[in-house]
């Protein structure tokens, strides 16, 4: 079975410091994976996915993400966040072709602190 | 335009009563899925509807839980004879067409509606 682990459940970051918000996945197969972003009281928000071919993600906010097969990781980065960039963020993926069921983390709370 | 729609925003409830809970998709999306976050987890699979025919609903609880897309539109979430463990925020999601041969489609989620039995 697949599964994903969020290791960090609360990062702390200050205004415009670096930030890397941490995933590992489980998989037998070939996984597509996803990053979303959940505001308070809104719904989740596609940041970026990772489907095939550079493994390098650049999604929108100024975020991006790096798939590395070897270590079955897709860790989230952002060079310098802002206040705004609070929220919950969780990695997902899915079984590859055909596939249409998310698996999520259990989620990484992020403080940008002024 | 319009994204996904999901009322109540909340409700509050009596174990042993029923709730429906409805989602509207975005208009001319024929895919739509049911996801349930509890408290301090990530959303977790209920259930996935290919135009109007839940094509798995593997991920139902049981079987006090159900779900209707009569018109290959707007789902309802139905929940006979709540219990506190069901309280949680029940989400909604559509994509435009399905997984197809690729699961590549981005799921566009609603705000969800958070559930509390007491």
């Amino acid at each position: 079975a697949q599964s994903v682990t969020q290791l960090d459940s609360q990062v702390p970051v200050f205004e415009e410091a670096p930030v890397e918000l941490r995933c590992n996945y489980s998989s037998s197969v070939s996984v597509y994976l996803f990053w979303y972003v959940q505001y308070p009281n809104q719904g989740l928000q596609l940041l970026l996915k990772y489907l095939s071919g550079s493994t390098l993600v650049k999604g929108i906010n100024g975020f991006e993400a790096e798939f590395n097969k070897s270590q079955t990781s897709f860790h989230l980065r952002k060079p310098s966040v802002h206040i705004s960039d609070t929220a919950e963020y969780f990695c997902a993926l899915k079984m590859g072709a055909g596939s249409y069921q998310l698996t999520f983390g259990k989620g990484t709370k992020l403080s940008v602190i002024p | 335009g319009a994204g996904v729609s999901q009322t109540p925003s909340n409700k509050v409830t009596e174990k042993g009563k029923y709730v429906e809970l409805r989602c509207d998709p975005i208009s001319g999306h024929t895919a739509l899925y049911w996801y349930r976050q509890s408290l301090g987890q990530g959303p977790e699979f209920l259930i996935y509807f290919q135009g109007t025919g839940a094509a798995d609903d593997s991920g139902l609880p049981n079987d006090r839980f159900f779900a209707v897309r009569p018109e290959g539109s707007v789902s309802t979430l139905k929940i006979q004879r709540t219990e506190r463990g069901d309280s949680a925020v029940y989400l909604c999601a559509s994509s435009l067409k399905g997984p197809g041969l690729a699961g590549q489609e981005t799921q566009y989620f609603g705000p969800g509606t958070r559930l509390l039995v007491l």
